[in-house]
C-alpha cells in the first residue's frame, strides 16, 4: 500500500497564477483533509470531506476550493494564489474503524512569488 | 471551542537525556488525545494515543498520560537517540472526526 500520495513535491507560483495539489489515498478510507502547515502555527485544516460527495469548510478556507473526485482522491485548488498561501499543504485521511487516526501524505511545499 | 496548547521550541538535547514536552488542552467534553511526530522532510505520523482520563499511551520508548484533572497531556522520553529528532504535534479529536493541532515543538539531538 502507497498510503496517501500527493503531486507535486514542490511547486513555485507566480501571483494570481492558478494550481490544483492532487491527493490520492488507497486505504478505502472515507474521510480525507487539507491542512496547511506554517512555522509556529501548527496544522490548519483547510478543508475536509467526511465521506464521498461532501466537502466542508475548515478553518481557513479563503482562497481554497476543493473536489472530492471519488473516494481516493482530494483536489485542492487555488484559482488565484497569493504570497499568503505560501506554505506546506498536507493531504490526510482517516476512517471511522480505525478511531479517525489520521494518515498524512508527504506534503507539498507551494511558494507563491 | 476546542485548543491545545504546546511548549515552544525549539528543544536541543544531547543523546540519552530526558525529554517532556508540555501539552495542555481546552475541551467541552471527554477528548481524545494524541500526538503525531514528523520526522525532517516527511508528513506527520502517530506516535501515540489516549481516549479516556488516566490512559497512557506510549510507542517507541515515548509515553504521555491523559490527566482530565488538569487537563494535560505530556510527553516523554528517558532517553533520547539522535533518530528523536523531529517536530512533535500534540493534537484532539472530540465530537466528530476532525483534529485540532498545537504548533508543534522542534526537538533536535545531539550527539
Amino acid at each position: 500500500n502507497a498510503g496517501v500520495t500527493q503531486t507535486p513535491k514542490f511547486q513555485v507560483l507566480k501571483t494570481g497564477q492558478s494550481m490544483t495539489l492532487q491527493c490520492a489515498q488507497d486505504m478505502n478510507h472515507n474521510s480525507m483533509y487539507w491542512y496547511r502547515q506554517d512555522p509556529g502555527m501548527g496544522l490548519r485544516l483547510i478543508y475536509y470531506s467526511a465521506s464521498e460527495g461532501t466537502t466542508d469548510k475548515g478553518e481557513v478556507p479563503n482562497g481554497y476550493n476543493v473536489s472530492r473526485l471519488n473516494k481516493r482522491e482530494f483536489s485542492l485548488r487555488l484559482e488565484s494564489a497569493a504570497p499568503s498561501q505560501t506554505s506546506v499543504y498536507f493531504c490526510a485521511s482517516s476512517e471511522m474503524d480505525r478511531g479517525y487516526e489520521q494518515y498524512f501524505g508527504p506534503g507539498t511545499r507551494l511558494t507563491v512569488t | 471551542g476546542n485548543s491545545v496548547t504546546q511548549m515552544e521550541g525549539p528543544v536541543t538535547l544531547s543523546e540519552e537525556a530526558f525529554l517532556t514536552i508540555n501539552c495542555t488542552y481546552t475541551a467541552t467534553g471527554y477528548p481524545s488525545l494524541f500526538w503525531y511526530v514528523q520526522y525532517p522532510g516527511e508528513g506527520l505520523q502517530l506516535l501515540l494515543k489516549a481516549t479516556k482520563a488516566d490512559d497512557k499511551g506510549s510507542n517507541k520508548g515515548f509515553e504521555a498520560t491523559y490527566r482530565k484533572e488538569t487537563t494535560s497531556f505530556h510527553l516523554e522520553k528517558g532517553s533520547v537517540q539522535v533518530s528523536d529528532s523531529a517536530v512533535y504535534f500534540c493534537a484532539l479529536r472530540e465530537h466528530d472526526y476532525k483534529l485540532s493541532f498545537g504548533a508543534g515543538t522542534t526537538v533536535t539531538v545531539r550527539a
